[in-house]
């Protein structure tokens, strides 16, 4: 079964802190992304990789940073916390031609 | 910002009702996609639609992708209370393969 997993479930920072949030995905996949959701926003991307050291910037890439050191990983890292930063934030990958996405269960951070 | 949007934002039917959703997007595109995602879960695949194709059909699903007005829609047949969940259209953008996803339906079916 294919698989992406996001290192937690529920998270709990306090601001001015700086976050990791983990990706890992069993499936050999090229492109990974990082979105995050909220209310009647729908998913917005952050940022996403199509290889092994390369990154784009999405939509609303301000405060966050990635990495991608190995193909199956991708961090997302925010820098400083922020409470404008509590959401649900979601991982996903592609195989290069497919185009579907396999998600990961999400991760929920509060900064308080 | 390149993201879609989809309406109704909400659409509430009863079970046997067919359900249909719309999703508008702004850029050239390899692919269109629908996925589901249940509460507070991750989003799960539907059906994939390329560029070169006007409609496909998975089980009681339908998606039908007009390039000229950068839209599509997303029929659901005979609902089930089972169905109920957000339902979000993504383009895959040329390029890079960038995935953009729109702003969601949240469909409710009641028994």
């Amino acid at each position: 079964d294919v698989k992406v997993t996001q290192s937690s479930r529920y998270l709990v920072k306090r601001t001015g802190e700086k976050v990791f949030l983990e990706c890992v995905q069993d499936m050999d996949h090229e492109n990974m992304f990082w979105y995050r959701q909220d209310p009647g926003l729908g998913l917005r991307l952050i940022y996403f990789s199509y290889d092994v050291k390369m990154k784009e910037k999405g939509d609303i890439p301000e405060g966050y940073s990635v990495s991608r050191e190995k193909k199956e990983r991708f961090s997302l890292i925010l820098e400083s916390a922020s409470t404008n930063q509590t959401s649900m934030y979601l991982c996903a990958s592609t195989y290069r031609g497919s185009g579907e996405a396999f998600f990961g269960q999400g991760t929920r951070l509060t900064v308080v | 910002s390149q993201q879609g949007e989809e309406d109704p934002q909400a659409l509430s039917i009863q079970e046997g009702e067919n359900a249909t959703m719309n999703c508008s997007y702004k850029t050239s595109i390899n692919n269109l996609q629908w996925y589901r995602q249940n509460s507070g879960r991750g989003l799960v695949h539907l059906i994939l639609i390329r560029s070169n194709e006007r409609e496909k059909h998975s089980g009681r699903l339908r998606v039908t992708l007009d390039t000229s007005k950068k839209s599509s829609s997303l029929l659901i047949t005979a609902s089930r209370a089972a169905d109920t969940a957000s339902y979000f259209c993504a383009t895959e953008n040329t390029g890079f393969q960038k995935l953009v996803f729109g702003t969601g339906t949240r469909l409710l079916v009641s028994p």
